[in-house]
């Protein structure tokens, strides 16, 4: 089956511009959950959707929001774009939010990688 | 505060030898333990997982030992091969939060043919 797909995969912003990146999880799959990387650094939790609702949400100023649609595809938006949002964002999707074997597992997508000029 | 750590940025070992990677965490409210790979311009593909409730399990050439005193979780890979190159996560989440995990900065294995 089709995995994770993200898009884009690369683009360029400068500063104070807005980004959409979109996510597509495995189908039947109902929570997808977004990450940045930074150089150097583990991937930091931005947010969990499930069945359209926001279950969970990291430490990320408000500039950083989401959205999850009914087929369970997903969107990430970062608004007024800072150079330090420069970062690959991983989506990734699982197939149910309690319990169970294979649960805690995430798949994730290629990422899309983000640089701000 | 760094729920999950994984001290070592590096490792390199030669090909056929163990790999042993480690992890330790703080929070003991975490339910499963996971490892995933990651190669350049790729995304993390899980590799191994544990229950909190295990203190061993295997899959072929990897095996996952916690240690749940100590906080403390370890991979090893038997033998190490060239194709094992790559940064390995060491992530940790609850019960009823999989979307949430909480993973180290990572530990990029040089597998040296």
């Amino acid at each position: 089956k089709a995995g994770v797909t993200q898009t884009p995969r690369y683009l360029i912003k400068t500063r104070g511009q807005q980004v959409t990146l979109s996510c597509s999880p495995i189908s039947g799959h109902r929570s997808v959950s977004w990450y940045q990387q930074t150089p150097g650094q583990g991937l930091q939790f931005l947010f969990e959707y499930f069945s359209e609702t926001q279950r969970n949400k990291g430490n990320f100023p408000g500039r950083f929001s989401g959205r999850q649609f009914s087929n369970s595809r997903s969107e990430m938006n970062v608004s007024t774009l800072e150079l330090g949002d420069s970062a690959l964002y991983l989506c990734a999707s699982s197939p149910r939010v309690a319990g169970g074997s294979g649960a805690n597992v995430l798949t994730f997508g290629a990422g899309s990688r983000l640089t701000v000029l | 505060d760094q729920q999950v750590k994984q001290n070592s940025p590096s490792l390199s070992v030669q090909e056929g030898r163990i790999s042993i990677l480690n992890c330790d965490y703080t929070n003991s409210m975490f339910d499963y333990f996971l490892w995933y790979k990651k190669y350049p311009a790729e995304g993390p593909t899980f590799l191994i997982s544990i229950s909190s409730i295990k203190d061993k399990n295997e899959d072929g050439r990897f095996t996952v030992f916690l240690n749940k005193s100590a906080k403390h979780l370890s991979l090893h890979i038997v033998p190490s091969q060239p194709g094992d190159s790559a940064v390995y996560f060491c992530a940790a989440s609850g019960m009823t939060n999989a979307g949430k995990s909480t993973f180290g900065d990572g530990t990029t294995l040089t597998v040296k043919p």
